[in-house]
């Protein structure tokens, strides 16, 4: 069974901190990675994509994949109380299938 | 519509009624997938679409789902029989090629069985 593990939270951040949310994923053939945003009734929406190992960065996130360790991160700097979501990590199995973790619950604290 | 748009947006039904949730893509997105959330919980894969053919149905969850998907553009997945452990939002997805891409979401479709 191909998955991908997420620690449930919730993840407590004062308003300013840097929050680091974490994923690891047991299938060595992922290729592609995705950050999703889900708020509480709403439906996911992207926030990062990442594909090749290392750091990428858009505005205050920041995707952190390491195939070697299977292990991909999400650092959201200068954390709002609007970044007070559940957060999804997902990796394809294969050209199509998106395998999600189950979330992640992050709160920023005002 | 620019985006997913998914019908009912709620669902009340009972035990052992048939339901119908519809989705309508993006339009020119080829790659459309149905996904169920629990409440609390992360998203189960239930079926993939490429075009009208469904070469993934692995994630469905026993012979009372079915979907369909006809013209390349709109979905309906069927539950007949629904019983409690349907109880779900089920949420529609599609993305513009075969190849990994972004996904984008309807805003589901709530399925409350009593």
């Amino acid at each position: 069974q191909k998955e991908v593990e997420q620690n449930s939270g919730p993840l407590s951040v004062p308003e300013g901190a840097i929050a680091s949310l974490n994923c690891t994923y047991s299938d060595r053939g992922s290729q592609s990675f995705f950050w999703y945003r889900q708020y509480s009734g709403k439906s996911p929406e992207l926030i990062m994509s990442i594909y090749s190992n290392g750091d990428k960065e858009d505005g205050r996130f920041t995707a952190q994949l390491n195939k070697a360790s299977q292990y991909v991160s999400l650092l959201i700097r200068d954390s709002q109380p609007s970044d007070s979501a559940t957060y999804l990590c997902a990796g394809t199995s294969g050209t199509y299938k998106y395998i999600f973790g189950t979330g992640t619950r992050l709160k920023v604290l005002a | 519509g620019a985006g997913v748009s998914q019908s009912p947006s709620n669902k009340v039904t009972e035990k052992g009624k048939d339901v119908e949730l519809r989705c309508d893509p993006i339009s020119g997105h080829t790659a459309l997938y149905w996904y169920r959330q629990r409440l609390g919980q992360g998203l189960e894969f239930l079926i993939y679409f490429q075009g009208n053919s469904a070469p993934d149905k692995s994630g469905l969850p026993s012979d009372r789902f079915s979907a369909e998907r006809t013209g390349e553009s709109v979905s309906t997945l069927t539950i007949q029989r629904t019983q409690q452990e349907d109880s779900a939002v089920y949420l529609c997805a599609s993305s513009q090629d075969r190849s990994p891409g972004e996904l984008f979401f309807g805003e589901g479709s709530r399925l409350t069985v009593l």
